[in-house]
């Protein structure tokens, strides 16, 4: 699986836009972008995930490169719920979990 | 719709013991994942399981071992417990690869 760089950490004011960046340059052709959050002490859940196009469903937005060499997550208007750490990954079968962005969204 | 569920939630084994950890998938999914994530990191791949058979491996020593039933249900079972192997264990299921659903896990601490 490719590996991917996040941020460590990120902050966003409640009712904004967050927009968390992945890298993942060496991101191979039949490797999907996957988004999950995971809340203190729970399982992680998942937010979207896509190839090649842009997706977007009711939790979220993920916006990749022509190059798919980087994505970004788009919460259109964070809520305190939000806060969490978000991991990008890149994978064909199984999930390879990084280090992930922890994002505090303040009131 | 009930989602994974794991059992149990919480355990307590001494160093030595075996301990067996259960996963029932969500609905409609075959293939069971197993994740093992300590105090402050992220989850760590141990090993997949589809049609009954261990399909990929992270880097995990043997003592981890596990095993899925026709239902497609899994069992994780760690022999030889060590103080490092207390962890958040959490199992995901899935079908055909993507949208994997993650349970709540079993804390397991090794005394």
């Amino acid at each position: 699986d490719a590996k991917t760089t996040q941020p460590t950490s990120m902050d966003c004011a409640e009712g904004r836009a967050a927009n968390l960046p992945c890298n993942h340059s060496t991101i191979s052709g039949n490797e999907y972008v996957y988004w999950y959050r995971q809340i203190h002490s729970q399982g992680p859940q998942y937010i979207i995930h896509g190839l090649k196009n842009n997706e977007t469903n009711e939790m979220a937005s993920l916006i990749i490169t022509e190059d798919r060499k980087s994505s970004t997550l788009i919460l259109p208007h964070a809520t305190l719920r939000d806060t969490a750490v978000y991991y990008c990954i890149v994978s064909r079968r199984a999930l390879t979990f990084g280090s992930g962005t922890r994002l505090q969204v303040q009131p | 719709d009930a989602g994974v569920t794991q059992s149990p939630t919480h355990l307590i084994k001494t160093r030595g013991q075996q301990v067996t950890l259960r996963c029932s998938p969500k609905s409609g999914h075959d293939t069971v994942s197993w994740y093992q994530q300590a105090l402050g990191q992220g989850p760590q791949f141990i090993f997949q399981y589809y049609e009954e058979e261990e399909r990929q491996r992270g880097n995990f020593p043997d003592r981890f071992s596990g095993h899925q039933f026709p239902n497609y249900s899994s069992e994780l079972n760690v022999n030889a417990l060590l103080l490092g192997d207390s962890a958040l264990y959490l199992c995901a299921s899935s079908s055909d690869g993507t949208g994997y659903t993650f349970g709540s896990g079993t804390r397991l601490t090794v005394v």
